[in-house]
């Protein structure tokens, strides 16, 4: 069936530097995949829709300078979190919808993220 | 108002019980449904789609109500490992797809 891998599973850094979370539909091809945060004991917070071959839409309230989004390739979608800070700490989650019309969505496995 | 809204729970129900969440909408739009089940610190994976007839997946029903915009879940026979948090997910189709349309989540809990 559709898989999304989403990777690094978890990553630790340090304030200020950049972190690179990848996305892949690993056996179709996703125009459209979805960036969610969730903090602990909270919902799933969507933040941008990534688009193949063009810039991504955010939500509001997210910064796309800060969360930059790079969608270049049919199966790949990437969220770059530029020099993150503690408060970026958090569960980061892709998804990608497998087929056409309103069928659901398939989610990675998600990067847990912590900024020391 | 939230466009999709559960009961955070917690539910705690011993083994065997038979349990129902509910979840409205607000969106008429709204065109799928589905439930997913979110483990602790996992993501979410698909439970099952949610159709207008009502739909049965072993012990797992789901229900639409359009008129009431609102779809529910119920689980028989609860096992220990159903433990975990229920998510409920409306699209509304289009560009729209995937837009803040999950609820916050129903956690349940299942004892010995």
């Amino acid at each position: 069936g559709a898989v999304v891998s989403q990777h690094p599973s978890w990553v630790i850094c340090k304030s200020g530097t950049s972190v690179k979370i990848e996305c892949r539909s690993l056996d179709f091809q996703a125009t459209t995949m979805f960036w969610y945060r969730q903090f602990p004991k909270q919902s799933l917070m969507l933040m941008a829709t990534s688009n193949e071959g063009s810039k991504a839409t955010y939500e509001q309230g997210v910064e796309k300078d800060k969360f930059l989004i790079n969608h270049a390739s049919l199966t790949l979608s990437t969220l770059t979190v530029t020099s993150a800070h503690p408060e970026d700490s958090s569960f980061y989650i892709c998804s990608a919808r497998f087929g056409a019309g309103n069928s659901p969505l398939h989610f990675g496995n998600g990067t847990r993220l912590t900024v020391t | 108002r939230k466009e999709v809204e559960q009961d955070p729970g917690p539910f705690n129900v011993p083994e065997g019980a038979t349990v129902a969440f509910n979840c409205t909408y607000s969106n008429s739009a709204s065109q799928s449904f589905f439930w997913y089940r979110q483990d602790c610190r996992k993501e979410p994976k698909l439970l099952m789609s949610v159709y207008s007839s009502g739909n049965e997946d072993g012990r797992f029903t789901a229900q639409l109500n359009r008129a009431s915009q609102y779809i529910s879940l119920l689980i028989r026979d609860s096992k220990l490992s159903d433990s975990a948090t229920y998510l409920c997910f409306a699209n509304a189709g289009g560009t729209s797809y995937g837009k803040l349309t999950f609820g916050q989540g129903t956690i349940l809990t299942v004892h010995p």
